[in-house]
């Protein structure tokens, strides 16, 4: 089973700034899956990247960027100049081994102030 | 379009009043599931069904049942809603890590 952790419930940042979503997990599985999901006020879960456990290199995609360590059990995503549209919970799950279950942090509140 | 269908996005019923929110996905996956999410407690899932005829529970199953009599479709059921099912519900469609959600239907039981 996995388990991941949020330590973060809520963030508040100011347009423009830089502020990063910590995720740790814990699995037992060699094989496994890492995802994070951004959702908006309207509610539905719009997925932002996956990343499988054999590869560790850090993902950038536009103003968004993940960092992948392996020895930390943490997979954390950073939004750069963050801009009021970034204004979502962000939720970060595991996949492990064949088990299609995800199992979801508790999610993190960012509001980023004009 | 890869997609994954939900009916009704809301929905305000009475306890005890038997409703069914169904899903549907157009992608020929086997593995289908259902989750609730709550403020504070992220998603859990509540059924998973790995093909037709074939479903198990999840990690908050009471008070739901589900059917799995074809591939495309994984109807939730709630047989007597009470209060503490007011949740949002997201329905998923899954093939190799892959994970396609639904939209996500509101529930209100009162």
């Amino acid at each position: 089973a996995q388990k991941v952790t949020q330590a973060q419930t809520e963030i508040s940042v100011v347009e423009k700034e830089d502020v990063t979503l910590d995720c740790v997990y814990e699995t037992r599985d060699t094989t496994y899956y890492l995802f994070w999901y951004k959702q908006p006020p309207s509610g539905e879960l719009v997925f932002l990247i996956r990343r499988n456990s054999f590869d560790e290199q850090n993902e950038i995609s536009g103003r968004y960027s993940w960092n992948f360590q392996k020895s930390t059990s943490s997979f954390n995503f950073t939004i750069t100049a963050s801009q009021v549209v970034d204004s979502a919970v962000y939720f970060c799950a595991a996949i492990g081994g064949s088990n299609y279950k995800l199992t979801f942090g508790k999610g993190t509140l960012l509001t980023v102030n004009p | 379009e890869a997609q994954v269908t939900q009916n009704p996005r809301y929905l305000i019923t009475v306890t005890g009043k038997k409703l069914t929110v169904t899903c549907s996905q157009n992608m020929n996956h086997e593995y289908m599931s259902w989750y609730r999410q709550d403020p504070g407690l992220g998603l859990r899932q509540i059924y998973y069904s790995m093909n037709v005829e074939v479903t198990d529970k999840g990690d908050v199953p009471e008070g739901y049942k589900v059917s799995r009599k074809e591939k495309r479709n994984f109807p939730l059921i709630l047989e007597s809603p009470s209060p503490n099912q007011t949740s949002l519900y997201f329905c998923a469609s899954s093939f190799m890590g892959e994970q396609y959600f639904g939209p996500g239907t509101r529930l209100t039981v009162t």
